[in-house]
């Protein structure tokens, strides 16, 4: 069964600083990864989709890496604002075995005050 | 392009009673996932309809069921609720792509959610 867990559980950092968010999967069987973004009460904001043959993917101020052998991936963010104040989830599709539905990690919620 | 959609924003029910939640897809996207979210923990994989059928079911009783219609809207129903029930019901839509075990794979975009509280 895949699991996925996620480092830190929850983060402060102050404006501008650069941060790293953590996430660990059980089944390195997968086909793809996707990071999201979900401000309190609502829906989830797609970030970054790693395919399983890539290594890392980028867009503005993000960068996630995925390392399918070690079962991890991480997401940077470059230059932290407030405005990035959320929580933050990573998802894996698994192989033939999950069907084509993603398992979720529970999430780092982070704070980034001005 | 419109994104994805869900109906009501806001649900309460008392237990016992039944409920369904709402889903439009985004334009293009014939694959539907639903997940299930409480406080505080990541989302929870219900189930998925691809071209009306469903394809994959997660850890969930058989009174939790649903349809796909031709236009690829969705919907969610659930009997008998229950307490734990309450929760934040998520739509995922995506794009065209095979059915369990193909090596196809696509990002998939979410609605706003249907928060319901059982009391």
């Amino acid at each position: 069964k895949q699991e996925v867990t996620q480092i830190p559980a929850a983060l402060s950092v102050p404006e501008g600083e650069n941060l790293v968010l953590n996430c660990s999967f059980t089944d390195s069987a997968i086909y793809n990864l996707q990071w999201f973004r979900q401000d309190p009460g609502k829906g989830l904001t797609s970030l970054l989709l790693i395919q399983s043959s890539q290594r890392e993917q980028t867009s503005g101020r993000l960068n996630a890496s995925l390392d399918k052998s070690s079962g991890r991936s991480t997401l940077y963010i470059a230059a932290s604002q407030p405005g990035d104040s959320a929580t933050y989830l990573c998802a894996v599709k698994g192989g033939s075995d999950y069907g084509q539905n993603f398992v979720f990690g529970p999430g780092t919620r982070l704070s980034v005050l001005p | 392009e419109t994104g994805v959609t869900q109906s009501p924003t806001h649900l309460i029910k008392t237990r016992g009673q039944q409920v369904t939640l709402r889903c439009s897809s985004q334009s293009g996207h014939n694959t539907v996932s639903w997940y299930q979210q409480a406080l505080g923990q990541g989302p929870q994989f219900i189930f998925q309809y691809y071209r009306e059928e469903e394809n994959g079911r997660g850890n969930f009783p058989p009174r939790f069921s649903g349809l796909q219609f031709p236009n690829y809207s969705s919907e969610l129903n659930v009997n008998a609720l229950e307490l734990d029930d309450s929760a934040l019901y998520l739509c995922a839509s995506s794009s065209p792509f095979g059915r369990a075990g193909s090596s196809s794979y696509n990002e998939q975009f979410f609605g706003p959610g249907t928060r319901l509280t059982v009391l």
